[in-house]
Parts: C-alpha cells; structure tokens; sequence
C-alpha cells in the first residue's frame, strides 16, 4: 500500500461549483499535512498547510481526519484559474524531514 | 530572490552516461529533497538530506547518488543513465521551523 493515495482524476467540473477530493495516508504516526498546487510543467507550490481543526484560506477549506486517516481539500465557487493538480504532502513522523507525496489529483475547471 | 535553483533545465543522455544534476539554495535552510516526477505517480523521493553532513534514501534510490557538498548545495548523480530514468527531477528545500518546499524549477532528463 502506498503511503500516501489520492485519486488521480481527471475531475472536470464547470465553473462556480464546489469540489471536493480526498487523500488517505497509511501511517498513523504522521504528523504534518500539506496541500501543494502545481500547474502544468512547472514546479509545486504550497497552497495551504491542513491543521487538526480544520482551517481555511479564502475560497479553500482543507480538513483532516486523524481516525479515518484522511485530508481532504474543498473549493467553492471555483475559478477557471483553479485548474491545476493538486498534491497531498504528509510528513510522516515527528521530527522527520522526509516529506511524501501523493500522485496529485488533476483539475480542470470548464467555462 | 533566487530562491532554489537547479541546472541544467535540459539534458539528453545515452543509455550509461553519466551526470550530475545541481541544486542550490540561498535560504539558508538545513533540510534538501531530490524528487523525480512521472505521468501518473506524483512525486517520489529520491534523496533528501536533513542537514549538512547527512543524506538518506527516500522511496526510490536505486541508480543514484547524492552529495551535500554544504549547505547550500545537494547535488544527484546518475553515474550509468538508464531509459527508465526518463523523468522531470525536482529540487527543493525546507526551513527548520517552516513546514513549506521551496522548488527548483525542475530538470527534464531523457534517456535514450
């Protein structure tokens, strides 16, 4: 099992709408949770850090759920400019630098 | 603002040729990943380096090597290039307290 799985998509969905995807991690003990955006041939950048609360950055809301394992990321009212694909990031131990990707969920926001 | 930069942005190798892809960052930070991205994997580690002095095997290591020749620098060998090695590589860097990635802007290496 991968350490760290998202489901690659493609998700296409028109302009306004909320979406919503998910990324399930294997190890229990992990302890920091990431959302990375990256646009086509160029390089990840960080969207948002995922806090055991929950939190949100505009129109992002990122969750985490320690007992199912799980992160999730939720946009509204998405903008064409939102097409990307978005990578889960889990560190898994603390105190440990190495930082695991997933495989990235593409996103295609249609006019 | 430099940032993390990587060279070259190109190469062509011939199936056991060697070469050293470069990574260098002015942030001061002590940790350095080297990852190679694939259609339909994501991001995979290859190497990362704690800190000066330190390096450690990520996911998938086989066929390379790294140094991290100080702070700044952490550099990845391919020292007998296979077509398998056919990716788009990524440095990046990280701060001791700032959970954020800094990212080169990537290599695309072809092995033919």
């Amino acid at each position: 099992r991968k350490e760290v799985e998202q489901d690659p998509g493609p998700f296409n969905v028109p302009e306004g709408a909320t979406v919503a995807f998910n990324c399930t991690y294997s190890n229990s003990a992990s302890q920091s949770f990431f959302w990375y955006r990256q646009d086509c041939r160029k390089e990840p950048k960080l969207l948002m850090s995922v806090y055991s609360s929950g939190n949100e950055d505009g129109r992002f809301t990122a969750q985490l759920n320690r007992a199912s394992q799980y992160i999730s990321l939720l946009i509204r009212d998405s903008k064409l400019s939102d097409s990307a694909t978005y990578l889960c990031v889990v560190r898994l131990n603390q105190g440990a630098q190495k930082l695991v990707f997933g495989q990235g969920t593409r996103l295609t926001i249609n006019p | 603002n430099a940032g993390v930069t990587q060279t070259p942005k190109f190469q062509v190798l011939k199936t056991g040729q060697s070469m050293t892809l470069q990574c260098a960052q002015d942030m001061n930070h002590n940790s350095m990943y080297w990852y190679r991205q694939d259609p339909g994997m994501g991001l995979r580690l290859i190497y990362y380096s704690a800190s000066e002095g330190t390096t450690d095997k990520g996911e998938v290591p086989n066929g390379y090597n790294v140094s991290r020749l100080n702070k700044r620098e952490f550099s990845l060998r391919l020292e007998s290039a296979a077509p398998s090695q056919t990716s788009v590589y990524f440095c990046a860097s990280k701060g001791q307290r700032n959970e954020k990635l800094f990212f080169g802007s990537g290599t695309q290496l072809s092995v033919l």
